[in-house]
C-alpha cells in the first residue's frame, strides 16, 4: 500500500513568486496536516484539515493558504515568496484528527532565490 | 502554551547506549511523542507515551513522567543506521502537534 506522497520534491522559486504544493495521504486517511522545517529545527505546524475543513492553524501569515479535496488530497499555497520560506515542507496523514499516529510524506524541499 | 526543550547534538559509540531526554511545559497534555528523522527524510514515528512509566520496543525504549513534564529516549545496542535526528513532541490536547526542535546523535565507529 503507497505511503503519503508529495510533489514536486523539490522546487527552486524567485522572491515574491507563489508556490502550491501536492499531497496524497494514505489510502483510508482522511486528516492531512502540513508542516514547514527549516534546517536544524524541529517540524513547524501550518495546518491541519479534516474532511475538508480547517482543524487547525499555526502561526504562519496569511500568505499561507490550504484546502483539501473530497479525495482527501491536498494542496498548501504559499503567496509573494520571501527567502525565509525556504525549508522543507511536510505533508502528514492519519486516521482522523484525534489519532496519535501520523504518517510523514518524503517532503518538498523549496528554495526561494 | 507550549514549550519543548532538547539536547541540539550528541555522540555516542557503536555498540552502546545512549538517553535522549526532552523536557514539556504545556497547558494541556495528550501523550509523548519520539520521531526518528533521518538527514533529507521524512520523520518516522517511533514511540507514544501517555501513562507514565517504560514503554519498550526492541532497542529502543521510552520514558514518561508526567508530573515532571520529562521524557526521555533510550537507545541500546547503537548501530551507525541510528544516525540521525530525534524529535520529541507533546502536542496539547485537542491541539496539533508541536515538535521539539529535535537532537542530532551521530554514532562513532
Amino acid at each position: 500500500d503507497a505511503g503519503v506522497t508529495q510533489s514536486p520534491t523539490h522546487l527552486i522559486k524567485t522572491r515574491g513568486q507563489h508556490v502550491t504544493l501536492r499531497c496524497s495521504p494514505i489510502s483510508g486517511h482522511k486528516s492531512v496536516s502540513w508542516y514547514q522545517q527549516v534546517l536544524g529545527q524541529g517540524p513547524q505546524f501550518i495546518f491541519q484539515y479534516y474532511e475538508k475543513e480547517e482543524r487547525g492553524r499555526g502561526n504562519f501569515p496569511d500568505r499561507f493558504s490550504a484546502r483539501q479535496f473530497p479525495n482527501y488530497s491536498s494542496e498548501l499555497n504559499v503567496n509573494a515568496l520571501l527567502l525565509g520560506d525556504s525549508a522543507l515542507y511536510l505533508c502528514a496523514s492519519s486516521l482522523d484528527p484525534g489519532a496519535y499516529e501520523q504518517y510523514f510524506g518524503p517532503g518538498t524541499r523549496l528554495t526561494v532565490t | 502554551g507550549q514549550n519543548i526543550d532538547q539536547p541540539t547534538e550528541m555522540t555516542a559509540t557503536e555498540g552502546a547506549i545512549v538517553q535522549i531526554n526532552c523536557t514539556y511545559q504545556t497547558s494541556g497534555f495528550n501523550g509523548l511523542f519520539w520521531y526518528q528523522q533521518h538527514a533529507g527524510e521524512a520523520p518516522t514515528f517511533l514511540s507514544y507515551n501517555v501513562l507514565d512509566g517504560l514503554e519498550e520496543k526492541g532497542r529502543f525504549s521510552s520514558f514518561l513522567s508526567r508530573s515532571k513534564g520529562y521524557s526521555y529516549l533510550l537507545l541500546k545496542e547503537l548501530q551507525m543506521k541510528d544516525s540521525a535526528s530525534y524529535l520529541c513532541a507533546a502536542p496539547p490536547y485537542g491541539q496539533n502537534f508541536v515538535f521539539g526542535p529535535g537532537t542530532r546523535l551521530s554514532v562513532l565507529p
